[in-house]
């Protein structure tokens, strides 16, 4: 149980072009989803969190107007990163919890995004 | 601010021996610490959450201490399996609402045959 699923893995696109990634929990419904972004050994770092039907929480220093997230059901979350340039390049990776105490996340396996 | 500190270079073992890492903390204790493997190209996987006011986790080979005295949690694979090769990361929940984790930068464990 506690499957999440990203689509799509691995993505490479030109600058100035969008790039949406979807994070779904497979067999929960996910409370709380989280965005995180994580370069080359490098710790991961939360990008925001989302809660469905409600605004995103973003953390200090991240644009939201660049990292656009939508949790519009209990099991969906999407992350657009808008007009993406080289430096956008990294592996993002989304989480969810299922509300039960104790906190610990689900994660996805990842998204490589690869600007050009 | 709050840091975590996971010894950054390569810990290598060999099979069947004991393998521990250490996540050490500044400042206040969290309400919840969390330990996740990360294999290459992958997203985390949770293996143990142990509370502020638990001392030892146990969970098949994997321990887990809490010390709130010493800011440090040990991680303990016992019996250890080249598969167990991973990254390991701690992750501080200081909110008790698993809401905001924070991540170590982990510590990568190879077990050689």
């Amino acid at each position: 149980g506690a499957v999440v699923s990203q689509h799509p893995s691995r993505v490479i696109c030109k600058s100035g072009t969008s790039v949406k990634i979807e994070c779904r929990s497979l067999d929960f419904q996910a409370t709380t989803m989280f965005w995180y972004r994580q370069f080359p050994k490098k710790s991961l770092m939360l990008m925001a969190t989302s809660n469905e039907g409600s605004k995103a929480t973003y953390e200090q220093g991240v644009e939201k107007d660049k990292f656009l997230i939508n949790h519009a059901s209990l099991t969906l979350s999407t992350l657009t990163v808008t007009s993406a340039h080289p430096e956008d390049s990294s592996f993002y990776i989304c989480s969810a919890r299922d509300g039960s105490e104790g906190g610990e996340q689900f994660f996805g396996p990842g998204t490589r995004l690869t600007v050009l | 601010s709050q840091k975590i500190e996971q010894n950054s270079e390569a810990l290598n073992i060999q099979e069947g021996k004991t393998a521990t890492l250490t996540c050490n903390y500044t400042n206040y204790s969290p309400a919840y610490l969390q330990w996740y493997r990360q294999d290459p190209g992958r997203g985390p996987v949770f293996l143990l959450l142990i509370r502020e006011n638990e001392k030892e986790k146990r969970k098949e080979r994997l321990k887990v201490t809490f010390d709130t005295t010493l800011k440090q949690s040990l991680f303990h694979i016992t019996a250890s399996q080249p598969a167990d090769s991973a990254t390991y990361l701690c992750a501080l929940d200081f909110t008790g609402g698993g809401n905001k984790l924070t991540f170590g930068t982990g510590t990568q464990l190879k077990v050689e045959l």
